[in-house]
C-alpha cells in the first residue's frame, strides 16, 4: 500500500505571493489533516478534512485554508505569504483505526 | 485544554544504553488517545505506537516498551540496547478519542535522541 505523497517537497516564494500544496492520502483513508511544524512553535494542526468537508480546524488566520476532493486528495492554500509562515508542511492520513500516517512534508521558505 | 509536556530537550547516550523518554499529559477528557511518533533527519514522522486512555497495560514491541501512568498522566517511552538508527527526534501526543476528533492531535516539543556509537 503506498504511504502518503506530498507535492511540491520543496517550495520557495516571496512575502505577498499565495502558494497551494498537494497532499494524496493512503488509498481508503477519508480523513486528510494538515499540521505545521517550525523551529518556535513546534508542531501545531492546521484542519481536518472529511469527505470533502473541513471537520476540525486549529487556530491560525484566515489566509490558511483547504479543500477535499472527493478522491481524498486535499490541498492547502496559503495567502499573502509572510515570513513567518516558512516552515515544514505535514500532511496526514487517518483510517478506521484511529492512526494518522504523515507524509514527508513540504518544506516552504517565504523570502 | 490539553497539553503535552516533555521535559527532556535533547538526550545524548551511548550505543547499547537503555534509555527513556518521558511524556506527560494534561487532558479533561475521561477518553483519549496517547502517541509516540519518531522523526528522523529526513523529515517524515513515523507512527510508533497508539494507546487508549482506556487500556493501561504497558506495551512492548521488540527494543521499544511503553509504560502508560494514567494516576500520574505519563505515557513513557523506553529504547532497550540503544542503535545508532534510534538517533531521531520522538514526539509525545494526544487526541481526543472519537473518530471525528482522533484527527486533532496535540504534538508535544519533541525530546532529541542522539544515539554515539
Amino acid at each position: 500500500k503506498a504511504g502518503v505523497t506530498q507535492t511540491p517537497r520543496y517550495l520557495i516564494k516571496t512575502r505577498g505571493q499565495q502558494v497551494t500544496l498537494s497532499c494524496s492520502p493512503i488509498s481508503g483513508h477519508r480523513s486528510v489533516s494538515w499540521y505545521q511544524q517550525t523551529p518556535g512553535q513546534g508542531l501545531q494542526f492546521l484542519f481536518e478534512y472529511f469527505s470533502e468537508t473541513q471537520r476540525n480546524k486549529g487556530n491560525f488566520p484566515g489566509r490558511f485554508s483547504g479543500r477535499q476532493f472527493s478522491n481524498s486528495r486535499s490541498e492547502m492554500n496559503v495567502s499573502t505569504l509572510e515570513l513567518g509562515d516558512s516552515a515544514l508542511y505535514l500532511c496526514a492520513s487517518m483510517g478506521g483505526n484511529y492512526e494518522q500516517y504523515f507524509g514527508p512534508g513540504t518544506r516552504l521558505t517565504v523570502t | 485544554a490539553q497539553k503535552v509536556t516533555q521535559a527532556q530537550t535533547e538526550i545524548s547516550v551511548v550505543e547499547k544504553e537503555d534509555v527513556t523518554l518521558d511524556c506527560v499529559y494534561e487532558t479533561r477528557d475521561t477518553t483519549y488517545y496517547l502517541f509516540w511518533y519518531k522523526q528522523p533527519p529526513s523529515g517524515e514522522l513515523v507512527f510508533l505506537i497508539r494507546r487508549n486512555s482506556f487500556d493501561e497495560q504497558n506495551e512492548i514491541s521488540g527494543r521499544y516498551s511503553w509504560n502508560f501512568q494514567k494516576s500520574t498522566s505519563s505515557f513513557n517511552f523506553t529504547i532497550t540496547a540503544s542503535q545508532v538508527v534510534d538517533s531521531a527526534v520522538y514526539f509525545c501526543a494526544l487526541s481526543e478519542a472519537g473518530y471525528s476528533s482522533a484527527s486533532k492531535i496535540i504534538f508535544g516539543s519533541g525530546t532529541r535522541l542522539s544515539i554515539r556509537p
